[in-house]
Order: C-alpha cells, then sequence, then structure tokens
C-alpha cells in the first residue's frame, strides 16, 4: 500500500499563507501524478490543482487559479500546496492523492489529511 | 464536466441493494470515471475506476456500470462497514466530483 504522509494541522488567520507537505516514496513521486483534494466541514471533495511527474507542470481548478502553487521537492520525494490569502471558507481537511502514471486519476492512494483552520 | 449524484441519502438496511446514480453534464469517456468511498473521519478510498473495475481488494458486492453521461455504482447486499459517503469522479476533463450520496442505516 502506498503510503503518502502529510504534514500537520494548521491555524491560521485570514489573510494568512498556509503550505502542506505529503511525502511520498521514491518511485510514486517520480511516476505518478499527485493531486491536492479538499473538503469543508461537512461537504464534499474539492479538486484543487496537480504536479506532473515529469518535469513538474501544474495544472489548476480555475476557482483556485493564482491562489494555490503546487510544488514539488525531488531531493526528498515531497510535493507542497501552498494557499495564499485564507478566509474563512478555507477551514477544510486538504488531502493530497496520488494519481495514474499516464492519467491525472484515478486517486489510488490518500494522504491522512491536514486540518487547515482559519480563524482570528 | 459537472457530475450531479442522486439520491442524496439512501436508507437502507443490512442485506440490501443499493444503486447510486451519477450524472455527467456532457458525455464523458467511462474510462475516466471512477468512485470512492468514505467513512467519516477517514481519507476517501477508490472503489471502482474506468466505469467497472474493482480496485485492489475491493469485495466483489461492489459493482459500476454505465456510459455516455449515466453511470451506476451497485453494491449487492450492503454489509455495516458499507454505510459511508459515496463520490463519483470523472478526470478526463479536468478533474471534478460529483457531491455525494450517504447510504445510511434504515
Amino acid at each position: 500500500q502506498v503510503q503518502l504522509v502529510q504534514s500537520g494541522a494548521e491555524v491560521k488567520k485570514p489573510g494568512a499563507s498556509v503550505k502542506i507537505s505529503c511525502k511520498a516514496s521514491a518511485y510514486s513521486f517520480s511516476n505518478y501524478y499527485m493531486n491536492w483534494v479538499r473538503q469543508a466541514p461537512g461537504q464534499g471533495l474539492e479538486w484543487m490543482g496537480i504536479i506532473n511527474p515529469n518535469g513538474g507542470g501544474t495544472s489548476y481548478a480555475q476557482k483556485f487559479h493564482g491562489r494555490v502553487t503546487v510544488t514539488r521537492d525531488t531531493s526528498t520525494s515531497t510535493v507542497y500546496m501552498e494557499m495564499t490569502s485564507l478566509t474563512y471558507e478555507d477551514t477544510a481537511v486538504y488531502y493530497c492523492a496520488e494519481g495514474g502514471s499516464m492519467s491525472w486519476g484515478p486517486f489510488r492512494s490518500w494522504g491522512q489529511g491536514t486540518l487547515v483552520t482559519v480563524s482570528s | 464536466i459537472v457530475l450531479t449524484q442522486s439520491p442524496g441519502t439512501l436508507s437502507l438496511s443490512p442485506g440490501e441493494r443499493a444503486t447510486l446514480s451519477c450524472r455527467a453534464s456532457q458525455s464523458m469517456s467511462s474510462s475516466s470515471l471512477a468512485w470512492y468511498q468514505q467513512i467519516p473521519g477517514q481519507a476517501p478510498r477508490l472503489l471502482i475506476y474506468g466505469t467497472s473495475t474493482r480496485a485492489t481488494g475491493i469485495p466483489d458486492r461492489f459493482s459500476g456500470s454505465g456510459s455516455g453521461t449515466d453511470f451506476t455504482l451497485t453494491i449487492s447486499r450492503l454489509e455495516p462497514e458499507d454505510f459511508a459517503v459515496y463520490y463519483c469522479q470523472q478526470d478526463g476533463s479536468s478533474v471534478t466530483f460529483g457531491g455525494g450520496t450517504k447510504v445510511e442505516i434504515k
């Protein structure tokens, strides 16, 4: 079972930024697309963006374009998701999820989730 | 592509059959449709991909079908651990999830 290990919970003030990490195995990191998905309290799943294992190209849901950046560190097999200008509506659990090798999905393995709470 | 799931909630008893619907706003490739199960407090788990292929370790009481704009997840006989929320997802045109169907104990 592929294991994706995410960083711990965060509490941020409105207007701040947050950066969450997701550590994968070296094989997964190099061969599979990595996605970010969030889930607000009591709500459904919302896809945010993706990073390509070949070259690190990214793509984002239109809603998050310009406010979310997905990056990676090849030396540690870690993917990051940074979100700026946080509002109360960004309070959610954020998941990384491993996609396919030739396609963006399906999402076969998920991290444990990182709770981000935006509170003044 | 917008995915609409119905019903929002399904109230059934253990042993009953569950039929969950996922309708796409436009025709899509069947290779791009997946289903996930989420138990409260846990990350989602992949059940079905490519419309009808079960993921590793998924019991055969779970099956998927459909084409074009209409897709279905069927649980042939509900076990106690199957009461959860189910999401469909497409990855043929960006990535989107349906709003979910909660399967609850009647």
